[in-house]
């Protein structure tokens, strides 16, 4: 079944606990992106990716990281979480930066 | 920046009834995608209108695009209550991978 995973779905975590959520897709597809959801704000893009070893800031980058060491994974990292980055985390795919995303079952971090 | 803004934010009709959300934005687009959000769940591609299209259609959804109001509108005829979801637009830029989200419309639709 062609689909996008986010790991993991929920986490709870303490400020400045070094995390790592994991995006991973079975599609093929060249270009990936991580997008958060805040109440009142929609959603927005942190960081996209066009392929392997390309990555590029969206509009919310400050406090993230990610890196595309392989087509099919694209990890955000969080190096120093702190309680404004709590939100519902969207990982998505595309096959190319103009098509349309197929979007990941949402991560839920709460950040104390 | 946000590019997209919905209007109205929220909308509840009768089963039934059609539903008309409507999108604007700033600057040019190569393409515009409108998604579906059932609660806290992940968003599901609807349909995509390029810039050089006017209308499209896909099952009971119409979507018109206007480039020269920098516009769009999103028409669900015949609702159903599974229907009831948020609604985005996403503009999609020429030049580098950005894609930009409105705020999204509310959709309830009672039985």
């Amino acid at each position: 079944e062609a689909q996008v995973t986010q790991n993991p779905r929920y986490l709870i975590t303490v400020t400045g606990k070094k995390l790592t959520v994991t995006c991973s897709q079975n599609m093929n597809h060249e270009y990936m992106s991580w997008y958060r959801q805040d109440p009142g704000l929609g959603l927005r893009q942190i960081y996209y990716s066009m392929n392997v070893e390309v990555t590029d800031k969206g509009d919310v980058p400050e406090g993230y990281k990610v890196s595309r060491k392989e087509k099919r994974n694209f990890p955000l990292i969080l190096e120093s979480p702190s309680p404004n980055q709590t939100s519902l985390y969207f990982c998505a795919s595309s096959w190319g930066a103009l098509d349309e995303q197929f979007f990941g079952p949402g991560t839920r971090l709460t950040v104390l | 920046s946000q590019q997209g803004e919905e209007d109205p934010q929220a909308l509840s009709i009768q089963e039934g009834e059609n539903a008309t959300m409507n999108c604007s934005y700033k600057t040019s687009i190569n393409n515009l995608q409108w998604y579906r959000q059932n609660s806290g769940r992940g968003l599901v591609h609807l349909i995509l209108i390029r810039s050089n299209e006017r209308e499209k259609h896909s099952g009971r959804l119409r979507v018109t695009l206007d480039t020269s109001k920098k516009s769009s509108s999103l028409l669900i005829t015949a609702s159903r209550a599974a229907d009831t979801a948020s609604y985005f637009c996403a503009t999609r830029g020429n030049q580098g991978g950005k894609l930009i989200f409105g705020q999204g419309t509310e959709l309830s639709v009672k039985p």
